[in-house]
């Protein structure tokens, strides 16, 4: 079955550390892979996206994604975090050459904090 | 570009009422979605489209109509608003590589 796993629910981390968000796929095909914040009360804005070649893939504010075929993972880092990247942050997956069907499978999300 | 715009922006109903949430996109997109996002269960696809006069059922898509006459617009009705459909919804639209611009959201309370 195709499904999208974040295991961490909520992540609370201190400004100006380091962090990873976890990212794990189950997809038959030829995944195309992204990365989505959400800040509270708004919709969804795209922080980065794979969709082939280089398996590190550089996003918006400072956020960089490592695909890894072999551990079907698409994990989501920042070396410093801001107080303003405090948001939830989605992963999802799609068919590649899907054609029109651009359905994508959804992660639950990651509630990150960040602490003063 | 104004992208994808959704409205209104709060809505609240009584049981059994019915209305039409919004969407329209000035991308020229032919893929359109409607999602619910409810606590703890993520985006949840209610119905999409692959082009004008084109529609299908996603994950949840009991109590919702749709309907695409035009590419720019793919309106949500929900025919008998039930508590349960209290949720925020978000429309979406795709051009290629199951890139996804998403609308600003609805709350929608249905008392």
């Amino acid at each position: 079955a195709q499904s999208v796993t974040q295991p961490d629910i909520h992540i609370t981390v201190s400004e100006g550390a380091s962090l990873e968000l976890r990212c794990n796929y189950s997809y038959g095909a030829t995944p195309y892979l992204f990365w989505y914040v959400q800040s509270p009360g708004q919709g969804l804005q795209l922080l980065l996206k794979y969709f082939s070649g280089d398996t590190l893939v550089q996003g918006i504010k400072g956020f960089e994604a490592e695909f890894k075929r072999s551990q079907s993972s698409f994990n989501l880092r920042k070396p410093s975090v801001h107080w303003s990247d405090a948001a939830e942050y989605f992963c999802a997956v799609g068919a590649a050459n899907a054609g029109n069907n651009r359905k994508l499978i959804w992660g639950l999300g990651t509630s990150l904090a960040v602490n003063p | 570009n104004a992208g994808v715009t959704q409205t209104p922006k709060f809505q609240v109903l009584k049981t059994g009422q019915s209305m039409t949430l919004q969407c329209a996109q000035d991308m020229n997109h032919e893929y359109m979605s409607w999602y619910r996002q409810d606590p703890g269960m993520g985006l949840r696809l209610i119905h999409y489209s692959v082009g004008a006069g084109i529609t299908d059922q996603g994950e949840v898509p009991n109590g919702y109509n749709v309907s695409r006459s035009t590419t720019e617009d793919f309106p949500l009705r929900l025919l008998s608003a039930a508590p349960s459909q209290t949720s925020v919804y978000f429309c979406a639209s795709s051009y290629t590589y199951n890139e996804q611009f998403f609308g600003p959201g609805t709350r929608l309370t249905v008392l």
